[in-house]
Formats: C-alpha cells, structure tokens, sequence
C-alpha cells in the first residue's frame, strides 16, 4: 500500500504530557499539509510543508505545536504539554506538486491519528 | 466563521431515494473538492470542479459548481446502503493562499437504510 501513512492511530496522553504524530507521505510525494478535525467541526489546515521547510504555518496554534519534515524520514507533528482541547483527529494529507494556475491541487490523505487527552 | 457552509447536516433517507447536498459561501473559489469520509478514516476525494457551471459526473453522483464559483451541489441518484458517509465540500480560495490549503465545510452525514 503507497499510500500516506500515519502513526499511530490512536493515542492516549495525559495532560502536560508530550505527543508526536508520524506522517509519511505516498511514495513520490514531496508536499505534507497537516489538519486538525475537532468534533463536530470540519477539517482545519494547520501546516505545509515540504522536505525541511515549513512553507505555511498560518493555521497552528502559537503555542506548544510544532511541524518538521526533515530530509530523511517522515513528517512529526508535535504537541506539547498537551491540553484537553488538544483532543482530535490529526490528518496528514500529501501531493506531488503544486497546482498550475487556477487548477486544484490534489491531496491524498491518511487514515489520521486520534489523539485523546485524559 | 464557516468559509463553507454545508446543508443538511444530516440526512437519513430510503435505498432508491435521490437526494441533493449543498455547500454554500459568500467567496470566489478557484476550485472545489468533494470528499467521503468513513468513520475512522481520511476523507478520499471524489471529485475536483474548477470551471463556474460545470458539471461532472460520476456514476450516480452528479457534481456541479455555481457560475460565481461560491457554492456546489452532489446529487445522488438512487442512493444505496452503500453511499452512507459523511460527505464534505472542500474549497481553494481564489489566488492568493497556500496550495493544498483546502478550507472544509463541517459536512453533511448521510444514512441510507436498505
């Protein structure tokens, strides 16, 4: 399966704790985009990146998260000290390239990794 | 603020009915994805609509953009078990922002009971 893939899949943290969600994008792909699903809300885009350079951080959260999509490996997005409202679905969706003019970029998502914080 | 505003918010119809989601925004779109979303899983694209008016077709499902490109409509012919999903309206802003920055609507949860 070359698909994106993400890990892990489920996640339990105490608050204060540390999380770290791994991404590694579909085979060929060099664009990782990161989006938060809260409940009962739609998908937000927090973070693209591409290999070791944050290109768009406009959509994290100022504090305690943090995104690196180093040379070799995949994609970390890293929450610390976790928060309640920390709790949701992480998405990690990749592309090949940008778009061409008015043309849609097309994103590939993982299955997501669901964090709780008890 | 919802950029995207999706409606119903739920559905639960029939097998064989037809129904028709909306999405909706005061803004010009470059382009709109309309993704499925099952329970624990990743939204998987459906279709990509980039020219006002047009229309696209896939199977059952029958996409269209408006000619302002601020909103879309899915109509489902014949709805099966099989369409249950959450179905969510994704949009490119005009110029000016991050490509792959998609801005999602909060989706329309369908049911379609046998």
């Amino acid at each position: 399966n070359a698909g994106v893939m993400q890990n892990p899949r489920h996640l339990v943290r105490r608050r204060g704790q540390e999380a770290r969600l791994r991404c590694s994008p579909m085979k060929g792909h060099s664009h990782v985009y990161w989006y938060r699903q809260l409940p009962e809300e739609g998908l937000k885009f927090m973070v693209y990146l591409q290999k070791e350079n944050i290109i768009d951080e406009s959509g994290m959260p100022k504090e305690r998260f943090s995104a690196e999509f180093p040379k070799e490996g995949p994609s970390i997005l890293r929450i610390q000290q976790v928060v309640r409202g920390d709790s949701a679905a992480y998405f990690c969706a990749s592309s090949s390239n940008r778009a061409r003019g008015s043309g849609a970029n097309v994103l590939t998502f993982g299955a997501g990794s669901r964090l709780t914080v008890l | 603020t919802q950029l995207l505003e999706q409606s119903p918010q739920f559905l639960s119809i029939q097998e064989g009915e037809n129904l028709t989601v909306y999405c909706n925004s005061s803004s010009v779109f470059s382009s709109l994805q309309w993704y499925r979303q099952e329970p624990g899983e990743g939204p998987v694209l459906l279709v990509t609509v980039v020219t006002g008016g047009e229309v696209k077709k896939l199977k059952r499902l029958t996409f269209q953009f408006g000619d302002a490109r601020k909103d879309s409509s899915l109509h489902i012919t014949a709805a099966q078990p099989g369409d249950t999903g959450l179905y969510l309206c994704a949009g490119a802003p005009d110029r000016g922002s991050t490509l792959g920055r998609l801005y999602f609507g909060r989706g329309t949860q369908l049911t379609v009971w046998p």
